[in-house]
Order: structure tokens, then C-alpha cells, then sequence
């Protein structure tokens, strides 16, 4: 079984830009997730996806971070104009059913110049 | 407010030294409470899913239990190979995001052989 595909998996970008995260979960899997990782924090949620639709998006920090995931297949996150304090590690994850453990990808890694 | 905490920040052991990790929670109502395991570059890699207090499972050389307030992940005889971050995470059975996984920062576990 493929897991959780993420890419790219490093992205510098210039203050300004914009920039697309692309998240293949584990087939079949209908939970996405997507998660970030500030320098010097903890792991915290951005928002869920079931299908093709948002469950939750209580986590996005602001209307500069659009999530899509069309057909309930792959997500892309895009971040429009990205701004310093968006650098960190953003990571998907997928799950069959909602509350057990998740697999995660190995995480986009951006850094915001 | 939910919130989770883990200690000690790191940990260096030697190798067949056992120690434990510690992770106390605070939830409205704790649907699960999760550990992973976090190597470089990498995303988090599930270990465990506990569900009330009083539940313990075992992996290998890991054993992890669960109190009310708190849990430990128990390392016994470690050896080099298990060096990595460990993390631990709760979902809240009564929050309004009920997927959604709330991480503490992790400790980082160096075993020297």
C-alpha cells in the first residue's frame, strides 16, 4: 500500500509569492487532514477534509490559506501571499475512518524569505 | 482549553538504559490519546492508540499506559535505533473538532550505544 505522497518536499519562496502544497492520501482513504509545524512549536491542526468536502477548517489562520480537494481525491493547499510567519512544516494525513491513526506524509517543508 | 504537555524536553540514554516519557493531558473528554514516533525529515510514524484510563499496549521495546491525566511511553532496554522524537497527541471526545489531533512538542530520545 502507497502511503500518505507529499511534494514537493522543500520549497523556498519569496515573501510576496505564492505557493501550492499537493497531498496524494493512501487510496481509498475519504479523511484528509492537514496539519503545520512552526519552528520551536508543536504540530497543529489546519483543517479536515471528508471526500471532497471541509469538515473542519477551524485551524487555517487566515483567508491567505485556500485548501482544495476536487473529486475527494488529492488536496492541494495554496498559500496566497505568503507572508514570513507561514514557513514551517506542513504535513497531510490521511485516515479510513475519522479518530484512529492517521498516516502521515513526510511533510512539505517551506521556508519564506 | 485543550492541551497536552510532554516531558522531559529531551532525553539521552545509553543503550539497554530504560526510561519513560511523560505526557500529562487536558481535554474536555479524551476520545483517544496517541503516540507517534518522529525521524528526521520525516512525518510522524503511528505507535499507539489508547482509549481509557488503565489501557496499555505494547510494541517491541515500547510499552504505553494511560491515567486519567496523563501517559507514559515506557522505553525498555533502548537501543540506538530508537532515537527519534516522540510525540504524544489527544482527540477531545466533546470539542467542536472532533477529528482533529492536539500534539504536545514532542521529546527528542538520543540512545548512545
Amino acid at each position: 500500500e502507497a502511503g500518505v505522497t507529499q511534494f514537493p518536499s522543500h520549497s523556498v519562496i519569496e515573501k510576496g509569492q505564492t505557493v501550492t502544497l499537493r497531498c496524494d492520501p493512501i487510496s481509498g482513504h475519504d479523511n484528509l487532514y492537514w496539519y503545520r509545524r512552526v519552528m520551536g512549536k508543536e504540530i497543529k491542526f489546519l483543517l479536515h477534509f471528508v471526500k471532497e468536502s471541509k469538515q473542519d477548517e477551524s485551524g487555517m489562520p487566515n483567508n491567505r490559506f485556500l485548501a482544495e480537494r476536487t473529486g475527494g481525491t488529492y488536496s492541494t493547499l495554496k498559500v496566497q501571499p505568503a507572508e514570513l510567519e507561514d514557513s514551517g512544516v506542513y504535513f497531510c494525513a490521511s485516515s479510513q475512518d475519522e479518530g484512529y491513526g492517521y498516516t502521515f506524509g513526510s511533510g512539505t517543508r517551506l521556508t519564506v524569505v | 482549553e485543550d492541551q497536552v504537555t510532554q516531558s522531559p524536553e529531551a532525553l539521552r540514554l545509553q543503550e539497554g538504559e530504560s526510561s519513560s516519557l511523560n505526557c500529562s493531558y487536558t481535554v474536555s473528554g479524551l476520545r483517544g490519546l496517541f503516540w507517534y514516533r518522529q525521524d528526521p525529515g520525516k512525518g510522524p510514524e503511528f505507535l499507539f492508540t489508547l482509549y481509557s484510563a488503565g489501557e496499555e499496549k505494547e510494541k517491541e521495546r515500547l510499552k504505553a499506559t494511560l491515567t486519567k491525566k496523563e501517559s507514559f511511553l515506557h522505553i525498555t532496554a533502548p537501543k540506538p535505533e530508537d532515537s527519534a522524537t516522540y510525540l504524544c497527541a489527544v482527540q477531545d471526545a466533546l470539542g467542536g473538532s472532533q477529528g482533529n489531533l492536539i500534539f504536545g512538542k514532542g521529546t527528542k530520545l538520543s540512545v548512545k550505544p
